[in-house]
């Protein structure tokens, strides 16, 4: 139990464009999701906290117009890379806090983004 | 605002030797919850050994051993009889109780040598 999925796994996208990467908690509830970036090398930079129902809360430094982020249900997260341009290439990771839970939390395997 | 810092950027050893990984953390809560995650180089972030801040005794998981120090606010891995698989980066990690964000540390890139 406890699944996390992210869709797709691996993206190449033209600069301008934009591009969705789906979180989805395939075997419990997950009021909160959140989301990371991780460049090589480096360690887990969080991005935003994804609450279902509500507005996400972006961490200092992050733009919430480019990177939208949508909480439709409690199992599933979406974040949108708008415009997208060859500096937001990177490794997206979701994770899903089981709701509930006091520290219950579930990585998904992560989506590797290239801008070309 | 907490942190989490882990001092040691690279270490390596020999397979079947004991490793211990640095993490020291700033809190000034109470109730929170300390992790040790693995990522191989899949990227998968995998949960190795999780502590409970109110529990005195130390969490083990079969090879996984950590030694937490609450009032130095120290909390170090041990792995013992390391093996190949062990390989990867490992990222110390805090959160206060609820759904709150994990807070980590710079990672550790581990190797084990044969």
């Amino acid at each position: 139990g406890a699944v996390v999925s992210q869709h797709p796994s691996w993206v190449i996208c033209k600069s301008g464009t934009s591009v969705k990467i789906e979180c989805r908690s395939l075997d419990f509830q997950a009021t909160t999701m959140f989301w990371y970036r991780q460049f090589p090398k480096q360690s887990l930079m969080l991005m935003a906290t994804s609450n279902e129902g509500s507005k996400a809360t972006y961490e200092q430094g992050v733009e919430k117009d480019k990177f939208l982020i949508n909480h439709a249900s409690l199992t599933l997260s979406t974040l949108t890379v708008t415009s997208a341009h060859p500096e937001d290439s990177s490794f997206y990771i979701c994770s899903a806090h089981r709701t509930g839970s006091s520290y219950e939390q579930y990585f998904g395997p992560g989506t590797r983004l290239t801008v070309t | 605002a907490q942190t989490v810092t882990q001092s040691q950027p690279e270490m390596s050893v020999q397979e079947a030797e004991t490793v211990t990984l640095s993490c020291t953390y700033d809190t000034s809560e109470s109730n929170y919850y300390l992790f040790w995650y693995k990522q191989p180089p899949s990227r998968q972030m995998i949960l190795v050994i999780r502590q409970e801040a109110y529990k005195q005794q130390n969490a083990t998981e079969n090879r996984f051993s950590v030694n937490f120090q609450k009032a130095a606010k120290s909390f170090s891995l041990k792995i013992s009889d390391s093996q190949l698989g062990d390989t990867a980066m490992y990222f110390c990690a805090f959160t206060i109780q609820g759904a709150q964000k994990l807070v980590f540390g710079q990672g550790t890139r581990l190797t084990i040598n044969p």
